[in-house]
């Protein structure tokens, strides 16, 4: 069975563009979370949606967004990107809305704004 | 502010000894928390999970939660070099998010 899977791996953008980051669960999984890590950190949680609503939030500005297709994939878009957003994004995914059941990582995209 | 903390190290073990990693959070409507562990440049992989007070054992791993003192700790037997990793500790909250501590890094020497 795959993975989470999270395209691109990497990408250099630069200030002031827009990215959108893509992300497919495991089978069966109706929730993705998105969340930003910078080096040394923890992670930093962005969005959640279940069953392609909006589930929660995180502190985050509202050039960050994200949405949830009927297939359960998820894409994040950050638009009119700053320096500070360069961190590798990870998507997660669960089998439910709730943070009891864990999450499983994809392995992240690498975003580097220059 | 909900947090959760965790000393950064590094937390140098011998192998073959037991590494004990901590983490206090603060918010008392946490129900749940989990213990990741992360190597350099890869995504954090699941160790394990507890919500009830108490010890709870997984092969090498015990994963230990006292509510009263809202503490979690992670135990991990006859350390091994590819143990060394970041661990990260996280506490699942009733907004559908985790709160992560920033990670203790672990080396185990050979």
């Amino acid at each position: 069975d795959a993975g989470v899977t999270q395209s691109p791996t990497h990408l250099i953008k630069t200030r002031g563009q827009h990215v959108t980051l893509r992300c497919s669960p495991i089978s069966g999984h109706k929730s993705v979370s998105w969340y930003q890590q910078v080096l040394g950190q923890g992670p930093q949680f962005i969005f959640q949606y279940y069953e392609k609503e909006e589930r929660g939030r995180g502190n985050f500005p509202d050039r960050f967004s994200a949405r949830q297709f009927p297939n359960y994939s998820s894409e994040l878009n950050v638009n009119a990107l700053l320096l500070g957003d360069s961190a590798l994004y990870l998507c997660a995914s669960s089998l439910a809305s709730w943070a009891n059941y864990g999450y499983t990582f994809g392995s992240g995209t690498r975003l580097t704004v220059v | 502010q909900k947090e959760v903390e965790q000393n950064s190290g590094p937390l140098s073990v011998p192998e073959g000894a037991i590494a004990s990693l901590n983490c206090t959070y603060s918010d008392r409507g946490s129900q749940s928390f989990f213990w990741y562990r992360q190597y350099s440049g890869k995504s954090p992989e699941l160790i394990m999970f507890i919500y009830s007070n108490g010890d709870k054992e997984d092969g090498r791993f015990t994963a230990q939660l006292n509510k009263a003192s809202q503490y979690v700790s992670l135990l991990i037997r006859d350390s091994q070099p590819s143990d060394s990793a970041t661990y990260l500790c996280a506490g699942g909250d009733s907004n559908y998010q985790l709160i992560w501590g920033a990670g203790t890094k672990l080396i185990i020497k050979p």
